[in-house]
């Protein structure tokens, strides 16, 4: 069974500030998820990897596939940035739907 | 917003009692899957369809069942309904396994 492990749990930052939310996962996986929730609940889908970096606006992820190891970083973080970020990973066959991680509660500060 | 309608928003029930949520997925995705946010257990996986067809189940309890209809769209059934079942219900579609998946907004059940 696929373990997901987020850190930090909890982030408080200024805006501005370099943000980066780690994931680990402990089997082999076919593409790891970055989601984004809301204080609303909505959840947003921010990429799905499975290999390199990808840059959408302010936000890039990365994984690394042999150190099972994903991060997400935010350039010049600002408010409105603030929600709780979750990784999610998709097993090999995708089948089994995704295993989350517990989320890194997000706060930027103006 | 996603494409993916879920209905209804809310819904408050009582104990032992039986409800239904309903999952519209994205035109042409035909992978639905059902989620069970929870504040002790966080996001869990609880079933996924394709094409009509049970495809993978995850934690999912004996008194929940679900079903894909021709049209796509999906329906969670919850039955004998626990205070431990208030819950955030999401759907997520995909066009199939192991692409990105696409979540509704979800449907807050509040067993009273």
């Amino acid at each position: 069974k696929n373990e997901v492990e987020q850190s930090p749990q909890n982030l408080t930052a200024q805006e501005g500030e370099f943000i980066t939310i780690n994931c680990s996962y402990s089997v082999g996986i076919s593409a790891l998820h970055w989601l984004q929730q809301h204080p609303g609940g909505g959840i947003v889908s921010l990429f799905m990897l499975s290999s390199g970096k990808k840059k959408h606006g302010r936000l890039i992820a990365t994984i690394n596939i042999q150190e099972k190891h994903s991060s997400l970083h935010i350039t010049a973080s600002h408010p409105r940035d603030s929600a709780v970020y979750i990784c999610a990973a998709f097993a090999w066959g995708g089948a089994d739907g995704l295993t989350f991680g517990k989320g890194t509660h997000l706060i930027i500060q103006p | 917003d996603s494409g993916v309608t879920q209905t209804p928003k809310h819904l408050i029930t009582a104990t032992g009692q039986r409800v239904t949520l309903r999952c519209s997925p994205r035109s042409g995705d035909l992978s639905v899957y059902w989620y069970q946010q929870s504040l002790d257990q966080g996001l869990q996986f609880l079933i996924q369809y394709y094409n009509g067809e049970e495809r993978a189940k995850g934690n999912i309890l004996e008194r929940f069942s679900a079903q894909q209809f021709p049209d796509l769209h999906s329906e969670l059934n919850l039955s004998s309904l626990e205070l431990g079942d208030s819950a955030l219900y999401f759907c997520a579609s995909s066009v199939r396994d192991g692409y990105e998946q696409y979540f509704g907004p979800g449907t807050r059940l509040t067993v009273t």
